[in-house]
């Protein structure tokens, strides 16, 4: 089972529209969670660091389930410059981050 | 503001040929990294250091070396390429556990 868990997607939504991904990762000794960002033929760079109460960076909420395992990121009155993957990434105890194999997002006039 | 460069954005080589991709970074960090990504497989590490002269193996680590002899220069070497190793190859640094700063990318194709 692999360690980070993602929907691939993609998901199409018109802009405006809210949409959430969720992400699932196996190890629950797990320490840290990121949500990347990656444009297309681009190299990923951080949205978000996801924290244990939640945390919301304008139109973007990041929540985490340490119970369930899961992370969660939502995004509000998409833009067409959202269009992008989404890594859900977590980090054990070394220096490594464990990658999701992201979710492809697309936003619609 | 962090940069992360590598030396090439787009490698051809052949069959058999040893191929060295560099990648340098300016932030004084002591961790940098080696992924490939590849179509439906996601980022994959190849091998990570944290310190000068120190790395790790990563997820996939075979058909690949490396090499830091200077904190701000993170080498990776294929010492003989194969088809199956043409991909996109991705270097990051970062300061302790925190955020990671990629490079652009070198897209190396084996032919």
């Amino acid at each position: 089972r692999k360690e980070v868990e993602q929907d691939p997607g993609p998901f199409n939504v018109p802009e405006g529209a809210t949409v959430a991904f969720n992400c699932t990762y196996s190890n629950s000794a797990s320490q840290s969670f990121f949500w990347y960002r990656q444009d297309c033929r681009k190299e990923p760079k951080l949205l978000m660091s996801v924290y244990s109460s939640g945390n919301e960076d304008g139109r973007f909420t990041a929540q985490l389930n340490r119970a369930s395992q899961y992370i969660s990121l939502l995004i509000r009155d998409s833009k067409l410059s959202d269009s992008a993957t989404y890594l859900c990434v977590v980090t054990n105890s070394g220096y490594a981050l464990n990658f999701g194999k992201g979710t492809s997002l697309l936003v619609t006039p | 503001d962090v940069k992360v460069t590598q030396s090439s954005r787009y490698l051809v080589k052949r069959t058999g040929e040893k191929v060295f991709l560099e990648c340098v970074q300016d932030m004084d960090h002591e961790n940098m990294f080696w992924y490939r990504q590849d179509p439906g497989l996601g980022l994959r590490l190849i091998y990570f250091s944290y310190d000068v002269k120190m790395k790790e193996k990563g997820d996939i680590p075979e058909g690949y070396s490396v090499s830091r002899e200077k904190k701000e220069r993170f080498s990776l070497i294929l010492e003989s390429a194969s088809t199956n190793q043409t991909s996109m190859y991705l270097c990051a640094s970062s300061f302790l556990r925190y955020e990671q700063y990629f490079g652009p990318g070198t897209r190396l194709t084996v032919t």
